[in-house]
C-alpha cells in the first residue's frame, strides 16, 4: 500500500524559504523509473506542476519556478525535500506530493496536500 | 512551454454522458491523464495514457486521444462524479516538464 504525507510550516513571511517534507510508505525510491513530484494549488484555482525527483537523483523543475525551486532525496528515510525561496503572497496554496511509477507518466497515488499561507 | 486548454465548465443531468475536452498542440502525439478532484481533497487518477482505467475506477469512465484534442467521457453521469476534473501530459520536448490542463467543472444538475 502506497502511502505519502506531506509536512512542513502551515505559515511563513514574505521572503521566506519554505520547506516542506514529503515522507512516504509502500515504495522505494531506489526503484528504476520510480519519481516522487510536488504540485501546488492556489484556492479555487488549477493544479500547477512544480517539480519531480526520480530514482536516479535525475531532477525536472517547473521553468517559471525553476529559479526558486529545490528538490532532493533521502532514500534512506523515504522522503523528499522541497525548498522554494523568496516566498510570496501568490504561493499560498495546498501543496501536494506524489508518486509517478516510470519517467513521463501519471501520479497514481497523492498525499493529502498541506495548506501554506504566506503572509506577514 | 506546453499549454493545455480545458473548458471551465460543463453540466449535465443525470443519466447522460459528459465529455471534458482537452486541447493543446498535437497532444494526440502524447500521453494523456486525468485526474478527479472533489473539494477538499487530492486528486485521483481516473484515466492513464489516454484510455487505461486504473483498479477501482468505474467503467463509465473513458478516454480518448487524436489530433489536437484528448477527451474523457462520463456515461450514466452520477451525482457523485460532481467534481473538477484535469487532463496532465509529459512534455518531452521541453526539459521533460509535466503540465496539467486549467480544469473543469463538471456539475450534475
Amino acid at each position: 500500500q502506497i502511502t505519502l504525507k506531506e509536512s512542513g510550516p502551515t505559515l511563513v513571511k514574505p521572503t521566506q524559504t519554505l520547506t516542506l517534507t514529503c515522507t512516504f510508505s509502500g515504495f522505494s525510491l531506489s526503484t528504476s523509473g520510480v519519481g516522487v513530484g510536488w504540485i501546488r494549488q492556489p484556492p479555487g484555482k488549477a493544479l500547477e506542476w512544480l517539480a519531480l525527483i526520480y530514482w536516479d537523483d535525475d531532477k525536472r523543475y517547473s521553468p517559471s519556478l525553476k529559479s526558486r525551486l529545490t528538490i532532493t532525496k533521502d532514500t534512506s528515510k523515504n522522503q523528499v525535500v522541497l525548498t522554494m525561496t523568496n516566498m510570496d503572497p501568490v504561493d499560498t496554496a495546498t501543496y501536494y506530493c506524489a508518486h509517478s511509477q516510470e519517467s513521463g507518466s501519471c501520479y497514481d497515488y497523492w498525499g493529502q496536500g498541506t495548506l501554506v499561507t504566506v503572509s506577514s | 512551454s506546453y499549454v493545455l486548454t480545458q473548458p471551465p465548465s460543463v453540466s449535465v443531468a443525470p443519466g447522460k454522458t459528459a465529455r471534458i475536452t482537452c486541447g493543446g498542440n498535437n497532444i494526440g502525439s502524447k500521453s494523456v491523464h486525468w485526474y478527479q478532484q472533489k473539494p477538499g481533497q487530492a486528486p485521483v487518477l481516473v484515466i492513464y495514457y489516454d484510455s487505461d482505467r486504473p483498479s477501482g475506477i468505474p467503467e463509465r469512465f473513458s478516454g480518448s486521444n487524436s489530433g489536437n484534442t484528448a477527451t474523457l467521457t462520463i456515461s450514466r453521469v452520477e451525482a457523485g462524479d460532481e467534481a473538477d476534473y484535469y487532463c496532465q501530459v509529459w512534455d518531452s520536448s521541453s526539459d521533460h516538464v509535466y503540465v496539467f490542463g486549467t480544469g473543469t467543472k463538471v456539475t450534475v444538475l
